[in-house]
């Protein structure tokens, strides 16, 4: 099974501040397939990105990823409001899937 | 538009039985992967098992192996997560989700999610 590291796991930042999460996984994940989810209180998860560094339909530019093998970010240019959440990435290169812990990224 | 909508809160007894639904529109049901993820109080995301409808091919996570059922009815586009013996660790949020990606299982991204079961177990 694929373990996946979040760091840091709390992000303190201000609006139009620059966020940038890391994910690092046990072992090396084929042809990119790593997504990131936000995760609004008492919402659903909301896809963001896949395959390292595609935006789902109707993400804003300001995310980005990037990443392959074993280490993959997402940033998240200048922090509006909303983005204010915990975020989630998830490999579905092999089951079992897995996700990380999570990066809460709070209001400084 | 693709929507998922989930059956609603549930209050259980340690033991008792429980199947939870999640209606699916705006896509072909059958030609989807639907999974099922768990979220415990205050925690991270578990994924459970995932459906094919289309065939009934169920896989599950080994650390829900033998703990619940997955099962899908296509003729009212709905997938179901059950339990037979509810136990207090099983309260948790639990979400289904659409998967879809251009490669075969299990290279597929949870892209839709339903807005989640709240289900508590307390005697």
């Amino acid at each position: 099974e694929i373990v996946l590291t979040q760091s840091p796991g709390t992000l303190s930042l201000s609006p139009g501040e620059r966020a940038t999460l890391s994910c690092r996984a046990s072992q090396s994940v084929s042809s990119s397939y790593l997504a990131w989810y936000q995760q609004k209180p008492h919402q659903a998860p909301r896809l963001l990105i896949y395959d390292a560094s595609s935006r789902a339909t109707g993400i804003p530019d300001r995310f980005s990823g990037i990443g392959s093998g074993t280490d993959f970010t997402l940033t998240i240019s200048r922090l509006e409001p909303e983005d204010f959440a915990v975020y989630y990435c998830q490999q579905y290169d092999s089951s079992p899937w897995s996700f990380g812990q999570g990066t809460t990224v709070e209001v400084k | 538009e693709v929507q998922l909508v989930q059956s609603g809160a549930e209050v259980k007894k340690p033991g008792e039985s429980l199947k939870i639904s999640c209606k699916t529109s705006g896509y072909t049901f059958s030609n989807s992967w639907i999974a099922w993820v768990r979220q415990m109080p205050g925690k991270g995301l578990e994924w459970m098992g995932v459906i094919y409808p289309g065939d009934s091919d169920t896989r599950y996570s080994p650390s829900f192996q033998g703990q619940v059922t997955i099962s899908a009815d296509t003729s009212i586009r709905t997938a179901y997560l059950q339990w037979s013996n509810l136990q207090a660790s099983d309260t948790a949020m639990y979400y289904c989700a659409r998967l879809t990606g251009s490669g075969s299982y299990p290279n597929k991204k949870f892209d839709s999610w339903g807005q989640g079961t709240l289900v508590t177990v307390s005697s």
